[in-house]
């Protein structure tokens, strides 16, 4: 099993909801990412968990807040979004974080729409 | 992405084949890898290379590397309609806990 699941697949959200993203591995890695897509752009990193610990978090704003409950889950929790934020938000895992990457897995990502 | 060139576009006839070419500047690159993204999808992982290897071959796919040029490509032999998709070639580096992605290559299929 090489998956990474992500739901919702679609997510239209006004800008004073709150709603939250989740992902799901059962591979036992012990990393995990997200990353945000806008289109026909490559994914830009948002947060990495390494052994459920928040690792990196590149100056995502304080609207997005991430959640680690435990090694095979990752959640994102959005609070008063702004149009700009509608992007596809993917989760990605790995075996471990650090230098030393082998493979790393995309789920099918999240399409938000915020209005 | 930081460094990690793709061209934009290519287009060739179902069975040819493809070649999708990448250019990065970090020698200190461990693993690289090539994604390829659908229309509305995530990233499915197509293979990687260890940054010390030359060559990886699977299937149709065949990754070559030139540490010396920071040059790598993915060949697709036989290429179909199902392969048009965007193509991303990324690497990690020592150090870094992040994938650094190129700009995406997006191949089109002509019948």
């Amino acid at each position: 099993d090489t998956e990474v699941t992500q739901t919702p697949k679609h997510l239209v959200m006004g800008m004073t909801n709150k709603k939250s993203l989740k992902c799901e591995q059962h591979m036992g890695h012990r990393a995990m990412y997200w990353y945000k897509q806008k289109a026909k752009k490559p994914p830009e990193l948002m947060f990495v968990y390494s052994y459920e610990k928040l690792s990196i978090n590149e100056s995502v704003p304080s609207r997005f807040s991430p959640e680690c409950p435990n090694s095979s889950l990752l959640n994102l929790h959005l609070h008063a979004l702004q149009p700009e934020d509608s992007a596809l938000y993917l989760c990605a895992s790995s075996p471990r974080g650090g230098p030393a990457w082998t493979e790393a897995f995309f789920g099918q990502g999240t399409r938000l729409t915020v209005v | 992405g930081e460094d990690v060139e793709q061209s934009l576009f290519l287009s060739v006839r179902e069975g040819d084949s493809s070649v999708i070419n990448c250019t990065y500047t970090d020698s200190s690159s461990t693993y690289l890898y090539w994604y390829k993204q659908e229309p509305g999808a995530g990233l499915q992982l197509l293979t990687y290379i260890f940054s010390n290897m030359d060559m990886k071959q699977d299937q149709r796919l065949t990754v070559l590397l030139n540490k010396k040029d920071k040059h790598l490509s993915l060949r697709i032999a036989d290429t179909q309609t199902g392969d048009s998709a965007i193509y991303f070639c990324a690497e990690s580096r020592t150090g870094a806990n992040n994938l650094f992605f190129g700009t995406g290559t997006r191949l089109t299929v002509i019948p």
